[in-house]
């Protein structure tokens, strides 16, 4: 079993749409939890950070974390086709960030 | 504050070649990481450093070689370039102390081909 499991997708979506992203993980200890974007050819940026469980908010962008579930996602409220791009899920405990494999996200206008 | 940058941004190398990807960062980091990534396998780590002359392999070290001589720069060496290391290579950093968040910084990484 992986540690992090993130659907690869493609996800495709119009304009304005509520996006949801999700990852699942196994390892308990994991207790830094990221979303990374990534534009094609590009290297990744950190998007979200958050600590241990609950939610946090930044501007259209919410990740929530569920330590129990072991699930995390990233919510994207009114998507726009800026917004295209993979998102990496990627979490840590005290040593080293362990990367899911991105979900390919398409905003269509 | 050019953040990480990393040279060249492609290559094509036949087998059996070696060569170095560079890597620099100028925001004083002291943690750097090599990572590649490959079409739906998201970011392995190959190499990483704590500090200057502290290197450790990460979890696909074979095939590679770094070394960390001064804070900014780390390198990455591939000797006997094989198919296999076909990829897309990424330099990271991140600051680790204190109450920071050991965010990660990606370069904007170097795609080569190995034929």
């Amino acid at each position: 079993q992986k540690e992090v499991e993130q659907d690869p997708g493609p996800l495709s979506v119009p304009e304005g749409a509520i996006v949801s992203l999700n990852c699942t993980y196994s390892n308990s200890a994991f207790q830094y939890f990221m979303w990374y974007r990534q534009y094609s050819r590009k290297g990744p940026e950190l998007l979200m950070y958050t600590y241990s469980s609950g939610n946090k908010e930044d501007g259209r962008f919410t990740a929530q974390v569920d330590k129990s579930s072991k699930y995390i996602s990233l919510f994207i409220r009114d998507s726009q086709p800026s917004d295209s791009a993979t998102y990496l899920c990627a979490m840590k405990g005290t040593d080293k960030l362990i990367f899911g494999t991105g979900t390919r996200l398409q905003v269509f206008p | 504050n050019a953040g990480v940058t990393q040279t060249p941004k492609f290559r094509i190398l036949k087998i059996g070649q070696s060569m170095t990807l560079q890597c620099t960062q100028d925001m004083n980091h002291n943690y750097m990481y090599w990572y590649r990534q490959d079409p739906g396998m998201g970011l392995k780590l190959i190499y990483y450093s704590v500090g200057a002359g502290i290197t450790d392999k990460g979890e696909v070290p074979n095939g590679y070689n770094v070394s960390r001589s001064t804070t900014e720069d780390f390198p990455l060496r591939l000797e006997l370039a094989a198919p296999s290391q076909t990829s897309v290579y990424f330099c990271a950093s991140s600051y680790r102390g204190g109450a920071k968040t050991d965010t990660q910084y990606f370069g904007p990484g170097t795609r080569l081909t190995v034929l």
